[in-house]
């Protein structure tokens, strides 16, 4: 089976344009979450999904939202970029949410986001 | 809020020997699990080991253990027969039991090469 899939791998975007980070589940996964990964620290927590609902939401701006299809994928949206927003995006799936599952986020390998 | 501190940003190993990369946490949860996760440089975060918290015996991996210390909120990695192959960040994570919002919680992570 597939793993969990990202696109693109590598993104370079100007100040103040806004980019679309994607994420494919594994199949039969219903939950995705996003994190953000700056040079030299852990990823932080941004968004989770589950069955198309957000569920939780990590000390981001609005400039970033997101959304989960029908089918599970998600999209990340980043809006009027800043030079901070320069890092590695991770989506990560999971069967379930929480405490329904005991199955342990898998994650992808990645967008990684550059602002000039 | 759960805050996970990793103290050593840099280690390094011989091949073949052993090698214990420290981990705290702090929650008022009683309910949760722990992870570490390895990034190697291309990227992609994989789960090494998890622990229960409600699970006394120590989590067993192959070469990787751990010493699970509840009380002490201390969640240790133990790297047997340490390989080339081991040469990566790791990442110790918290995450709690409950339905919903379950991000994890990561810590700024632990460079560890390994030394031929």
């Amino acid at each position: 089976d597939a793993g969990v899939t990202q696109s693109p791998t590598h993104l370079i975007k100007t100040r103040g344009q806004h980019v679309t980070l994607r994420c494919s589940p594994i199949s039969g996964h219903k939950s995705v979450s996003w994190y953000q990964q700056v040079l030299g620290q852990g990823p932080q927590f941004i968004f989770q999904y589950y069955e198309k609902e957000e569920r939780g939401r990590g000390n981001f701006p609005d400039r970033f939202s997101a959304r989960q299809f029908p089918n599970y994928s998600s999209e990340l949206n980043v809006n009027a970029l800043l030079l901070g927003d320069s890092a590695l995006y991770l989506c990560a799936s999971s069967p379930n949410a929480g405490q329904l599952s005991n199955q342990p986020q898998h994650f992808g390998d990645g967008t990684r986001l550059s602002i000039l | 809020a759960q805050t996970v501190t990793q103290s050593q940003p840099e280690m390094s190993v011989q091949e073949a020997e052993t090698v214990t990369l420290s981990c705290t946490y702090d929650t008022s949860e009683n309910n949760y699990y722990l992870f570490w996760y390895k990034q190697p440089p291309s990227r992609q975060m994989i789960l090494v080991i998890r622990q229960e918290a409600y699970k006394q015996q120590n989590a067993t991996e192959n070469r990787f253990s751990v010493n699970f210390q509840k009380a002490a909120k201390s969640f240790s990695l133990k790297i047997s027969d340490s390989q080339l192959g081991d040469t990566a960040m790791y990442f110790c994570a918290f995450m709690k039991i409950r339905s919903g919002n379950t991000p994890l919680v990561f810590g700024k992570g632990t460079r560890l090469s390994v030394i031929a």
